[in-house]
């Protein structure tokens, strides 16, 4: 298998764009994960899905985030209008029958700017 | 505990040298330890994942081990390698399936 793939891998905007980021998750996974990096807060979790159903989107930061899986092999997740403080790094992780302690596996990530 | 930390943030060792580190979290509501190595500009890879107090588990040289009771777990690495250099990552899985991460420890292996 690929690995979990997303794309872009890095993408440079203006702020006010709208940005789009794509993520394929591994095959037969059934949960789907978004996470963002940054240097202040460290890797933290924006949304999750379970069978192409948003579970928890605590973590989405305010309305101008927005994710969704239209199928089993596909998400995004959308910035709009962007802001130079969403300037980071975005994972998007894929694991199967999550109960207790099963992996999430990483995908190379998008590192966005927004200037 | 109320969020899951790490100690120490930063580690500089000589080839050769063992070490550990420390993950500390919320021993309320455990459900799984993971323990991820984060290479720079690379994505997180999973190491360990456990779930029972007392657990241990041994991937070459890196093992790690877990106290659920006073919500611990300690990472070790023998004999440390330049390769061993990275973010060692813990995260705490409550209930559901979202993971806390630590700000995880930097090690960097000198040879």
């Amino acid at each position: 298998d690929a690995g979990v793939i997303q794309s872009p891998r890095h993408e440079v905007t203006e702020m006010g764009q709208e940005v789009t980021l794509r993520c394929k998750p591994i095959s037969g996974h059934d949960y789907l994960f978004w996470y963002r990096q940054t240097m202040m807060r460290g890797l933290e979790l924006l949304i999750y899905f379970n069978n192409n159903v948003p579970i928890d989107d605590s973590g989405m930061p305010e309305d101008r985030f927005s994710a969704k899986m239209p199928n089993a092999s596909f998400s995004t997740l959308k910035i709009q209008p962007s802001e130079p403080r969403d300037s980071a790094v975005y994972f998007c992780a894929s694991s199967f029958t999550q109960g207790w302690g099963e992996t999430q596996y990483f995908g190379p990530g998008t590192r966005l700017l927004v200037l | 505990i109320l969020n899951v930390e790490q100690s120490p943030q930063s580690l500089h060792v000589q080839e050769g040298d063992s070490t550990n580190f420390t993950c500390s979290f919320p021993s309320s509501n455990f459900y799984a330890l993971h323990w991820y190595r984060w290479e720079t500009a690379k994505s997180p890879e999973a190491l360990f994942v456990m779930t029972l107090n007392g657990d241990e588990k041994k991937k070459g040289r890196i093992s790690a081990t877990l106290n659920t009771k006073e919500g611990y777990s300690y990472l070790y690495i023998k004999g440390s390698q330049p390769e061993d250099s990275a973010t060692y990552l813990c995260a705490r899985q409550a209930s559901g399936s979202r993971l806390t991460f630590g700000e995880g420890t930097q090690l960097t292996v000198n040879p």
